[in-house]
């Protein structure tokens, strides 16, 4: 069992440049999401989903787009990078009330 | 909206206890929840606490909650150097994820 897996790991940027953070679980868990990291501002929500085909916005989805095709697979897209987007990024899955967190990708956008 | 506060760093002697402090403002929440984040790790989850409990002790793990004061502690004993990692206090409402609040996060050093 790999649990959440994020690829990739580190990503450095180009403002105006877009990419995919993958986001990934064996757990068939219905519930995923994203959240940043910032210093001294502890997770923030940017979108979730209950379930393949359905997303919703979290607190922060301003710039990220997501989709949920399928059980497993949970990306993040940034359509057009901006410097603000410099973070930690953290994929989730949720199984009744306890969360389950993925190794996070580190984003730095120049 | 709701918020969570913690201290933002901590230092202790290896051997000492630690206490860590979280507040938090939503009077409905369900779950108040410890997450231990190693460096250039994800966020792993350590205990949690209903809401109706005022203690939890797991091993070297006590966690109280205050919730009149709403008021919420983690309680380290015999502090190793293994222990050095930032602590997130979180409370949950209950149900999925997105009503999950997360604090900063404390960062405990622990000293040899």
């Amino acid at each position: 069992n790999a649990g959440v897996t994020q690829t990739p790991k580190f990503q450095v940027l180009k403002t105006g440049q877009s990419m995919t953070l993958q986001c990934a679980q064996d757990m068939n868990h219905e519930y995923m999401s994203w959240y940043r990291q910032d210093p001294g501002m502890g997770l923030r929500l940017i979108h979730y989903s209950v379930g393949a085909g359905i997303t919703d916005q979290g607190e922060v989805p301003n710039g990220y787009n997501v989709s949920r095709s399928t059980t497993e697979d949970f990306p993040l897209r940034l359509l057009s990078a901006a410097p603000s987007q410099t973070s930690v990024y953290f994929c989730a899955t949720q199984f009744v009330d306890t969360q389950y967190f993925g190794p996070g990708t580190r984003l730095t956008v120049l | 909206g709701e918020d969570v506060e913690q201290s933002l760093f901590l230092s202790v002697r290896e051997g000492d206890s630690s206490v860590i402090n979280c507040t938090y403002t939503d009077s409905s929440s369900t779950y108040l929840y410890w997450y231990k984040q190693e460096p250039g790790a994800g966020l792993q989850l350590l205990t949690y606490i209903f809401s109706n409990m005022d203690m939890k002790q797991d091993q070297r793990l006590t966690v109280l909650l205050n919730k009149k004061d709403k008021h919420l502690s983690l309680r380290i004993a015999d502090t190793q150097t293994g222990d050095s990692a930032i602590y997130f206090c979180a409370e949950g409402s209950g149900g999925y994820g997105q009503n999950f609040v997360f604090g900063p996060g404390t960062r405990l050093s622990v000293l040899p």
